[in-house]
């Protein structure tokens, strides 16, 4: 089965500092994608980033990028210049599309989360 | 950007109590899903449709049940809450002709506490 491990329960960072939050994954599927999600204390999730297993290059969306290393199977998020706002649970999750996954019918599996802290 | 809204947002009920969770979305999507996620925890998968009249049970076993007749609306129905219900609630919906890109778009939850 697909699993997602995230190894760092919670951290605390300086303001301004860069991040990184670890994510490596285990799947058999010959194809599969890679996100991260932020959780706010208020509870919704908010998209933040995707990479897919064939994609050559590091996906990059504003201040947050995916180091992606396929032979390592780990996918970390970095954040530039944290803010005090990125303060938030972070998930690690992904789909596949081969039998691991019913062909993908199953939606995304999620790690158990980093809980992130910026202090001023 | 996420236009799918979930009702209600707390709910605090008693044993024994019959209640629906509701969850509706106005992007289109085909695919919805119900995530299950204790505090402090990672998300399950308890239900998910593919479409209209189409659901399916997720990895969490969850007692819940839930129906399809709209594409837009994916309600959530405990027949008996216990204690163990208490939970957060998680409605999403995706695109299906997305393929692995698919993104899911959260509501904003239904926090349920069961007495």
């Amino acid at each position: 089965a697909q699993k997602i491990t995230q190894t760092q329960p919670g951290m605390f960072v300086q303001e301004k500092e860069a991040v990184t939050l670890d994510c490596t994954y285990d799947t058999s599927d010959p194809s599969y994608g890679l996100f991260w999600y932020k959780q706010p204390s208020s509870g919704e999730m908010i998209f933040l980033i995707y990479q897919g297993s064939y994609d050559q290059q590091n996906a990059t969306e504003g201040r947050y990028s995916l180091n992606f290393q396929k032979a390592r199977k780990s996918a970390n998020l970095v954040i530039s210049a944290s803010q005090l706002g990125d303060s938030a649970m972070y998930f690690c999750a992904m789909r596949g599309d081969g039998p691991e996954s019913g062909g993908g019918a199953d939606g995304l599996t999620f790690g158990k989360g980093t809980h992130l802290i910026i202090q001023p | 950007e996420a236009d799918i809204y979930q009702t209600p947002r707390y709910l605090v009920i008693g044993t024994g109590k019959k209640i629906t969770l509701e969850c509706s979305q106005t992007m289109g999507h085909d695919k919805m899903y119900w995530y299950q996620q204790d505090p402090g925890m990672e998300l399950h998968l308890i239900h998910y449709s593919y479409g209209v009249n189409s659901t399916e049970k997720g990895d969490l076993s969850s007692e819940s049940t839930v129906s399809r007749i709209r594409t837009e609306h994916f309600p959530l129905t405990l027949e008996s809450a216990r204690p163990s219900h208490t939970s957060q609630y998680l409605c999403a919906s995706s695109d299906l002709a997305q393929g692995n890109s698919e993104k899911l778009f959260f509501g904003s939850g239904t926090q349920l506490s069961v007495l």
